[in-house]
């Protein structure tokens, strides 16, 4: 069964410390995205990367940052976590291009609270 | 991409047919429209797409109108599992990726005993 694995369901952090969310697929996909997700406000996307070292910038990008040494794992950071950045983060990957890349398999979600 | 819009909420009685409607009246002739759904306290779900044939799967059933300006998601037995957040989204299926995908709010579906 396709699977994406995120690294934590729950984080508790300070404001100011940096932090790490995991995310790995076993689907060999080449685009990973990384969203949060607020009442009211859906999915925003933060990053996506559609190939190992690439990345992209999605609606949301200020004050995260991400890596994607391997084609299997996409890291979202947070430099200094600010309390608006309390969230739930989801992880999604699928293929490079044509209809299937519309097909986005998720993750179940980590909930980060930044107190 | 094309722009949508969903009602926020909707109910619909176990056992009966929901039907969700996503508007997408700016459409351009190569996007596609992909229906997802969330349930609550997981990540979101594909469920179908469609470019302006209809199209069934195991999961629903997707009615495009002729003029691609609106599609209906059709669950025909509605269950308590079906309650959840459903997502219309248009798109272009890029050639070489690079491509992001958007969310927007999508409708609330409670399916009511």
């Amino acid at each position: 069964d396709v699977k994406v694995t995120q690294s934590s369901r729950y984080l508790v952090k300070r404001t100011g410390e940096k932090v790490f969310l995991e995310c790995v697929q076993d689907m060999d996909h080449e685009n990973m995205f990384w969203y949060r997700q607020d009442p009211g406000l859906g999915l925003r996307l933060i990053y996506f990367s559609y190939d190992v070292k690439m990345k992209e910038k999605g609606d949301i990008p200020e004050g995260y940052s991400v890596s994607r040494e391997k084609k299997e794992r996409f890291s979202l950071i947070l430099e200094s976590a600010s309390t608006n950045q309390t969230s739930m983060y989801l992880c999604a990957s699928s293929l490079l291009a044509g209809v299937k890349s519309g097909e986005l398999f998720f993750g179940e979600g980590s909930r980060l609270t930044v107190l | 991409d094309a722009k949508t819009t969903q009602p926020p909420s909707m109910d619909c009685a176990e056992g009966r047919a929901a039907n969700l409607p996503c508007n997408h009246s700016t459409i351009s002739g190569n996007e596609y429209v992909y229906w997802y759904r969330q349930i609550h306290s997981q990540g979101p779900q594909y469920i179908i797409h469609g470019l302006k044939n209809n199209e069934t799967n195991e999961m629903a059933s997707l009615i495009i109108t002729e003029d691609r300006k609106s599609s209906t998601l059709i669950l025909p037995h509605a269950t308590l599992r079906d309650t959840a957040v459903y997502y219309c989204i248009v798109r272009v299926p890029p050639l070489f990726g690079n491509e992001k995908l958007t969310f927007g709010t999508g409708t609330r579906l409670t399916i009511i005993p």
